[in-house]
Parts: structure tokens; C-alpha cells; sequence
């Protein structure tokens, strides 16, 4: 199982950034698959928990109305799309795949992406 | 939410650690706890209050249920010191502890 996120970098407080996470190993369309980021020195929080056909979405209340999570299953790949960016939400986002029966565990994870946001 | 104790356990290799979880409602047996150390990623290592993921070593166990979950590493490893977070998943949004550090005396 590998997932490698990308799409990380500085942007300024107000604008937008796309999150990827391609993944290899297993069958993407049978799982569920999240996103959770940890800020600098931090903790962890959920972002995003997305069905494996993408149509049931959860998101945290700090992201809701400004990130939206989608998924290609042609292309074994998850996404976060993230807009109207605010200098809390710098941190390491980490995609993972859900434990077998076990809805809302993540039993891998990719090595992270670093999203800045700062003037 | 969850509050872990200790926030930090400084102990030595070869020595137990007991670290603890607790729900401010019953989660029922939906947690899992997570280990993860510097510039790595999370791993996980229990689900299900008691399930040892896959890979993981027997000197380490959980155990619990409702309101009251325990990590428990039965002689600690150099590799074992890390921080290490419970989560639950009984409803949206899941949540994940705040940490408990286990660092080397």
C-alpha cells in the first residue's frame, strides 16, 4: 500500500490550494478514504471522510464551505481542494485509507504534504 | 472529546508504560489508538479498544471500553518512545486525543 500526497506549498491567507494523493497497493474504490492534517508542533484533526464512490462527504467544521474533498477511482487518487486558505490552516496534510471494517480508522497513511499559509 | 494522561511519561527502555484515554461520553469500544513518531506519519496500532493492527508487536495492548481506554507497552523498546493518540469513531466528527509523550528518562 503506498500513498504519496502532493500539491503542498505557501500561498497567502485568502487563497486557494489542490491537494493529491495517489495511491497504489489496493483497491481505492472499495475504501473509504480521509484526510487529516496536524499543525505545527500539534496535534492531530480531521479534515475530510469521503465513500468510496465519493458521495458521502463529512468534513470538519473548521474546513466546511471552504474545502472540498473529491476522489477518481480511475485513477486510484484523492484530492483536496482547498480555497479561501486562512493562516490556521497551516499544516502537514496526511492522506489515508480506512481499516478493514473499521469505518473511520486509518490503517495507512501517506508521508504528508506541508500546506503554509502566511502573508 | 478526549483527554489523555499522562501528557508526558518519561520512563526508561525495559520499563512499562500505562497510558490512558478517556471519553467525556461512551464511545462504546470505537477507539483506536495511534503512535507516531518525528517526521513520520501516524500509525496506527489498535482498533476496535482492543484489536492489535496489523505488524504490531505483543508487548503492546489495549484494552477498554465506554468511557475508559489504556495503551500499555509491557517493556519499552527504543523505538517505542513517541507520542501516542487515541481517536474516536462514534460519531462525525471523530475526534483524536490531545497526546501523551513517552520520552526517554
Amino acid at each position: 500500500v503506498q500513498l504519496v500526497e502532493s500539491g503542498g506549498g505557501l500561498v497567502k491567507p485568502g487563497e486557494s490550494l489542490r491537494l493529491s494523493c495517489a495511491t497504489s497497493g489496493f483497491t481505492f474504490s472499495g475504501h473509504y478514504m480521509g484526510w487529516v492534517r496536524q499543525a505545527p508542533g500539534k496535534g492531530l484533526e480531521w479534515v475530510s471522510y469521503i465513500s468510496q464512490s465519493g458521495l458521502n462527504i463529512d468534513y470538519a467544521d473548521s474546513v466546511k464551505g471552504r474545502f472540498t474533498t473529491s476522489r477518481d477511482n480511475t485513477k486510484n487518487s484523492l484530492f483536496l481542494q482547498m480555497t479561501n486558505l486562512r493562516v490556521e490552516d497551516t499544516a502537514i496534510y496526511y492522506c489515508a485509507k480506512e481499516a478493514p471494517r473499521a469505518y473511520g480508522d486509518l490503517e495507512s497513511w501517506g508521508q504528508g504534504t506541508m500546506v503554509t499559509v502566511s502573508s | 472529546v478526549l483527554t489523555q494522561s499522562p501528557a508526558t511519561l518519561s520512563l526508561s527502555p525495559g520499563e512499562r508504560a500505562t497510558l490512558s484515554c478517556r471519553a467525556g461520553h461512551s464511545v462504546g469500544t470505537f477507539v483506536a489508538w495511534y503512535q507516531q513518531k518525528p517526521g513520520q506519519a501516524p500509525r496506527l496500532l489498535f482498533y476496535d479498544a482492543s484489536k492489535r493492527a496489523a505488524g504490531i508487536p505483543a508487548r503492546f495492548s489495549a484494552s477498554g471500553s465506554g468511557t475508559d481506554f489504556t495503551l500499555t507497552i509491557s517493556s519499552l523498546g527504543p523505538e517505542d518512545f513517541a507520542v501516542y493518540y487515541c481517536h474516536e469513531r462514534i460519531n462525525w466528527p471523530f475526534t483524536f486525543g490531545p497526546g501523551t509523550t513517552v520520552d526517554m528518562k
